[in-house]
Order: structure tokens, then sequence, then C-alpha cells
């Protein structure tokens, strides 16, 4: 199975910050990788799809980027609204896999 | 507006079983292939299992493979798991998604509320 590395698995910012969460494969997958958001209780929402496209409705100050092993999420200046648990997810083969999440709190 | 809607989950003992439904609306059930995603109490996300839109194809964690089951009925709009042998270690909320498939990439856009598994004696 691919394993996803996510880093770092915590962070604290403030708002305004620029924030940027990495995650690595364990082999190649491409551009087949989505960033998800999850907030306590809720279920996660898509921001980020094909790697770097931005899923519709989502602010423009989240952006993904990368290809083949290596990709990051990048929240530009980070609001309120952004405290949460990040994910990505490799779609290129079964078992699709989860990184082990980034929980972005207040500093 | 798409809506995910799951049910069944509960209290089970070690060694039972469970089946976990997931009611669909505001789409073409049938087009789309459909996943479970669960997540242990203050743990990270984990894939269970997806299949195809037609039932043909299906996939398996290997952390369930041989005990878990998904299934679907599209005149229902329905997706299902079915969960025997279950393990403490499946205690999680289960997330029924949505799979949706573009030419610009393919990813999870819908997904239900979740149901909460717990397996305890």
């Amino acid at each position: 199975a691919i394993q996803m590395t996510q880093s770092p698995s915590s962070l604290s910012a403030s708002v305004g910050d620029r924030v940027t969460i990495t995650c690595r494969a364990s082999q190649d997958i491409r551009n087949y990788l989505g960033w998800y958001q999850q907030k306590p209780g809720k279920a996660p929402k898509l921001l980020i799809y094909a790697a770097s496209s931005l899923q519709s409705g989502v602010p423009s100050r989240f952006s993904g980027s990368g290809s083949g092993t290596d990709f990051t999420l990048t929240i530009s200046s980070l609001q309120p609204e952004d405290f949460a648990t990040y994910y990505c997810l490799q779609h290129y083969t079964y078992p699709l896999t989860f990184g082990g999440g980034t929980r972005v709190e207040i500093k | 507006e798409v809506q995910l809607l799951e049910s069944g989950g509960g209290l089970v003992q070690p060694g039972g079983s469970l089946r976990l439904s997931c009611a669909a609306s505001g789409l073409t059930f049938s087009t789309y292939a459909m996943s479970w995603v669960r997540q242990a109490p203050g743990k990270g996300l984990e894939w269970v299992s997806t299949i195809g839109r037609s039932g043909d194809n299906t996939y398996y964690a290997d952390s369930v493979k041989g005990r878990f089951t998904i299934s679907r009925d599209n005149s229902k709009n329905t997706l299902y798991l079915q969960m025997n042998s279950l393990r403490a270690e499946d205690t999680a909320v289960y997330y029924c998604a949505k799979w949706a498939v573009s030419g610009r990439g393919n990813y999870f856009d819908y997904w239900g509320q979740g149901t909460l598994v717990t397996v305890s004696s």
C-alpha cells in the first residue's frame, strides 16, 4: 500500500499567517491527490483535487501544488474559520490512503 | 442538493455483526462509485471500501477484507456496509462518500454526516 506521510502533525499559527502543509507519497502517484478539511464533529470537506485544482466554492487563499511524490497545501492568509484538521488522500491505486492529518490551531 | 444519510450504527459486542446504510438523494445514484470511510475516536481518516457504479467492482482495506461487504441497491438509491466479526478496533464513525470522476480529476465531493459504531462488551 502507498503510504502518505503528512507533516507537520500539528501547528500553531495566527490569523493572517501563511501556512504550508506537506504530504509525501511512498511512490509516484502523479497528481492523484486531494486535500480535505475537517472540523470537529463534521464530515471532511474537499478543498483541492488533482493536486492543484481548487474545488468550486473554496476560497482562493487555499492552493495546492506538487506532483509525483511531494505535495503541498498552502493557506496564503489564515482566517479564523480555517482552524481545523487537514488531510491528504491519494487515489492513484487501491487501497486509497490518507495522510495522518495536520491539526491547525490558534496561536 | 445532494444528501447522503447514514444509519444503522450502534453498540455491538465483539464478534457481532451490523449493517450500515447510506440513503442518497439529489443525484443519479447509479452513475457514481461510492465509498465508506471511517474515523476512530480522536484518530485520522481511514478508507474502508469502494464499490463501482453497477456494484460489479468492489475494493477493501486490508483491515476489513473478508469481514466487511460493501453493496448497493441502485433502485433504492442506497449504499450498504455489512460488517461481520466486529472487533474493538472497528469502533469509529463511518461516513459514506460519493466519488466524483471528472476529466480534471477524481475526488470525494459529498459526504454523509456519519454514523457511530461502537464495538464493546
